[in-house]
């Protein structure tokens, strides 16, 4: 069971706007640790999509945005397209673990 | 461009030892904090271990520590990952990641994140 809680999946259709949640608690995001998402492509490394909850780095299109509020984190992707179709984690750091810690992955498809 | 190009990962029996190396290129590599992070396929991301620039600091989860040693060459620019003691449940693909940081708003607390990561090694445990 992982520390930051995803939902399974998420999809919708092309051009629409999907969000995709990530829960922790008052030991991680709560505790103003931030929120980082990364998008894992099937058989690929992962690659650095969100740091610091709201930063996107150069090369990341704009449909692709962060948000946190209290123990929970937000990925929202507009515009869908179909490379989008991924896995996405959210990861955070945890003072009571002393680690670095990670969402259980979200499976978008784009229908 | 920055390259990280991990190599080792290997079938090896339950009690068994195997080192993974992780070469980095396309950066100052010493000026890096750097992470090892594996993946069951199909399942989620776990973060291992990390070791400081310089490498006088490591920490470990739980689950490695006593049995992984992780480590760091910074003339050869590359990272190391000793396992030993393996079990079933290391069964994984290894990534190596460099992790870059940012200050909070307060300026007095960094944040780290992984911003390149390696294709991964296959470690598989297995009698």
């Amino acid at each position: 069971q992982s520390v930051l809680t995803q939902p399974p999946s998420v999809s919708g259709a092309p051009g629409q706007r999907v969000i995709i949640s990530c829960t922790g608690n008052t030991s991680n995001i709560g505790a103003g640790y931030d929120a980082h998402w990364y998008q894992q492509l099937p058989g690929t490394a992962p690659k650095l999509l969100i740091y610091g909850n709201t930063n996107r780095p150069s090369g990341v299109p704009d449909r692709f945005s962060g948000s946190k509020s209290g123990t929970s984190a937000s990925l929202a992707i507009t515009g869908l397209q179909a490379e989008d179709e991924s896995d996405y984690y959210c990861q955070s750091y945890d003072s009571s673990l002393s680690g670095w810690v990670f969402g259980g992955g979200t499976k978008l498809t784009v229908l | 461009e920055v390259q990280l190009v991990e190599s080792g990962g290997d079938l090896v029996q339950p009690g068994g030892s195997l080192r993974l190396s992780c070469a980095a290129s396309g950066f100052t590599f010493s000026g890096y904090w750097m992470h090892w992070v594996r993946q069951v396929p199909g399942k989620e991301l776990v973060w291992v271990s990390r070791i400081n620039s310089d490498g006088s600091t490591t920490t470990y989860a739980d689950s490695v520590k006593g049995r992984f040693t992780i480590s760091r060459d910074n003339a050869k620019s590359t990272l190391y990952l000793q396992m030993n003691s393996l079990r079933a449940e290391d069964t994984a693909v290894y990534y190596c990641a460099r992790v870059s940081y940012y200050y909070d708003s307060s300026g007095l607390s960094a944040r780290y994140y992984f911003d390149y990561w390696g294709q991964g090694t296959l470690v598989t445990v297995s009698s």
